[in-house]
């Protein structure tokens, strides 16, 4: 099993859609992470948090917004989507921020997102 | 000078083979190289990883080369075995990582 759940698994919306990918590690872990995974493309950084404080924001459109309660919840809204939009979405932890750039990722299994 | 190139994107063997995947940079501030497995259905996993003041490191039957200098880095997996089918990517960090596209390792039995 893994330390980092997505929910839901898979999600199929339209464009003018509004709904969120959910993350929650029970790692004890710091800081949480934003992934875009689009075939035969690298993996893209799109939101780092560090103890719930936004630490980087990749140029990620204003229809994706990361919402980050606590250090275990992660959320990403969507709205508003479009087609290119269509991806693998994963969420990650590290112990602190230092996955940025230096740590362990722990990575969850993906949000599976469609639009329409 | 942001990208890592690796190759090759695709790799099959036959069981009991070795394999070895490649990566290439172009920066001189990365000082951390990891590389992950990602089996069909699942995220991402940290399998070996190497810093910059070290040259080789093994863990059982994967290890990973740096050579600092040329900019590359290599995966060696010895003695496959059909598991090890999945898709690797390699990594290069500072104060973010920078992902490879992967490659696809198919283990034969």
């Amino acid at each position: 099993e893994t330390g980092v759940t997505q929910t839901p698994r898979h999600l199929v919306m339209g464009m003018t859609n509004k709904k969120s990918l959910k993350c929650e590690q029970h790692l004890g872990h710091n800081a949480m992470y934003w992934y875009k995974q689009s075939a035969k493309k690298p993996l893209e950084l799109m939101f780092v948090y560090n103890f719930k404080e936004q630490t980087e924001n990749n140029s990620v459109p204003s229809r994706f917004s990361p919402e980050c309660p606590n250090s275990s919840h992660l959320f990403l809204h969507l709205h508003t989507l479009q087609p290119e939009d269509s991806a693998l979405y994963l969420c990650a932890s590290s112990q602190d921020g230092s996955g940025a750039g230096t740590g362990e990722l722990f990575f969850g299994e993906g949000s599976r997102l469609t639009v329409l | 000078g942001e990208n890592v190139e690796q190759h090759p994107s695709t790799l099959s063997v036959q069981e009991g083979d070795s394999a070895v995947i490649k990566c290439t940079y172009s920066d001189s501030a990365s000082n951390y190289f990891p590389w992950y497995k990602q089996e069909l259905g699942k995220g991402p996993q940290l399998i070996i990883d190497i810093r910059s003041n070290v040259g080789e490191k093994k863990d059982q039957r994967i290890a990973v080369t740096l050579n600092k200098t040329a900019k590359h880095f290599s995966l060696h997996i010895t003695e496959t075995q059909p598991e090890d089918s999945a898709v690797y990517f390699c990594a290069k960090g500072y104060s973010t990582l920078t992902f490879g596209k992967g490659t696809m390792l198919l283990v034969s039995p």
